[in-house]
């Protein structure tokens, strides 16, 4: 299998900008995540879908930020307007609910407001 | 709520040293402890588990220990080597949270040859 697979890799983008980054998860996982990394808050759940239902949003940071699953193959995550504080490395993840709770995750897009 | 508490960072060793990184966890019932590690420009990945007390988990010659008693999961490794360098992640699930998993905030471990 090819893993989590997620793109871009890397986003520059300015400030007031709408940045729209996806996410293709392992085939036959049924539930996904999206998470944040930053220096100084570390590593935070945005928000938790499981069979493509958002379970869990309450980490979405404020409205400027929203997340879809249209299928169980495809998740995107778009800020609008961005601002440079949301400039981090944002990472997606997978697992089968109910097996192991492994979490696997892809290689991450940095994102670069400025 | 459930939490997970690593010991601050950075740690800093000398190849073939000994590692332990501590974590604690508060949790109600019976969760199930990991290990996840991240090198430098990667996501995280599993390094290993355990999902009952007493229960040890083990790879690449890391181990940690499932104590209820003490509510720990400490990582171990007898002799680190320079590609062990990389930021170390404890976690927890609770069944009754779905996949969900509660990180601690990252331990960077450095080694140096």
């Amino acid at each position: 299998d090819a893993g989590v697979i997620q793109s871009p890799r890397h986003e520059v983008t300015e400030m007031g900008q709408e940045v729209t980054l996806r996410c293709k998860p392992i085939s036959g996982h049924n539930s996904l995540f999206w998470y944040r990394q930053t220096m100084m808050r570390g590593l935070e759940l945005l928000i938790y879908f499981n069979n493509n239902v958002p379970i869990d949003d309450s980490g979405m940071p404020e409205d400027r930020f929203s997340a879809k699953m249209p299928n169980a193959s495809f998740s995107t995550l778009k800020i609008q307007p961005s601002e440079p504080r949301d400039s981090a490395v944002y990472f997606c993840a997978s697992t089968l609910d109910g097996i192991s709770y492994e979490q696997y995750f892809g290689p991450g897009t940095r994102l670069t407001v400025t | 709520g459930d939490s997970v508490t690593q010991m601050e960072g950075p740690v800093t060793l000398s190849e073939e040293a000994f590692l332990t990184i501590n974590c604690t966890y508060t949790a109600t019932g019976y969760p199930s402890l990991f290990w996840y590690v991240q090198y430098p420009g990667e996501g995280l990945q599993l390094l290993l588990k355990a999902t009952k007390a007493d229960d040890k988990g083990s790879n690449k010659g890391f181990e940690a220990t499932y104590r209820k008693e003490t509510t720990s999961f400490h990582l171990e490794k007898g002799s680190v080597q320079v590609s062990d360098s990389a930021v170390y992640f404890c976690a927890l699930n609770r069944e009754t949270s779905g996949s969900r998993l509660t990180f601690g905030e990252g331990t960077q471990l450095t080694v140096n040859p």
